[in-house]
């Protein structure tokens, strides 16, 4: 069974930093291109990154360029959200979610339980 | 990007009733090498994250029931609940994936008349 488990989000004041992980089990993880989502309280979903197979391709909604820094390690199958810089609209429940492993463009068939960031003073 | 655009934002349907979602992409999601649409459709109810419902415009996931269908053009689509049930009240996002950055529809709510 797909498993994806988020981890780190918390309360940090504006400029401030946190580091979300995302733990995989129940497929190869090396294999798909993974993602991270967003959703602030009572918004829709929106699209902050995403990382192939290898680590060696990112990238970036315009919102979160130059601040935020996704990552892998396939060694460990965690994935990484570093978020520097942080503002109140950054605010929102991330989500990592899985490509299919077929495809570089692909739908998001699992998702994890999500993770609560909240920027405020 | 490609803006995707969703009508109605809520609509509310009689037990058993057929609801209709629309999602419109202000560019095509076709792509034109393998003739597929990129266009996912999801659930998602309160507090749970989203569930994948329809990719391609009109594949269904595994075990999603076959009430839930997609169609579409390169540009218009539609998911539809032929036979709405209790359970079937969520919010139901439509996304493109055929470009980066992907895009989500800003929603629509569907509750029970």
């Amino acid at each position: 069974e797909v498993q994806l488990v988020e981890s780190g989000g918390g309360l940090v004041q504006p400029g401030g930093s946190l580091r979300l992980s995302c733990a995989a089990s129940g497929f190869t993880f090396r294999s798909p291109w993974m993602h991270w989502v967003r959703q602030a309280p009572g918004k829709g979903l929106v699209w902050v990154s995403r990382i192939n197979h290898d680590g060696s391709s990112t990238a970036y909604a315009d919102s979160v360029k130059g601040r935020f820094t996704i990552s892998r390690d396939n060694a460990n199958n965690t994935l990484y959200l570093q978020m520097n810089s942080l503002r109140a609209e950054d605010t929102a429940v991330y989500y990592c979610a899985r490509g299919d492993p077929g495809y570089s463009s692909s739908w998001h068939a699992h998702w994890g339980q999500g993770t609560l960031v909240t920027v405020s003073s | 990007d490609i803006v995707m655009t969703q009508s109605p934002d809520s609509l509310a349907v009689s037990l058993g009733e057929r609801a209709t979602i629309n999602c419109k992409s202000s560019q095509s999601v076709l792509y034109s090498s393998n003739n597929k649409k990129y266009l996912a459709w999801y659930q998602q109810k309160p507090g749970q994250p989203p569930k994948l419902l329809i990719y391609w415009a009109s594949t269904r996931e595994s075990g999603v029931p076959d009430r839930f269908s997609g169609s579409g053009s390169e540009t218009d689509f539609t998911l539809t609940i032929t036979s709405l049930q209790a359970e079937d009240v969520a919010v139901y996002y439509c996304q493109q994936y055929v470009s980066t950055p992907p895009t989500f529809g800003g929603g629509t709510k569907v509750e029970i008349k």
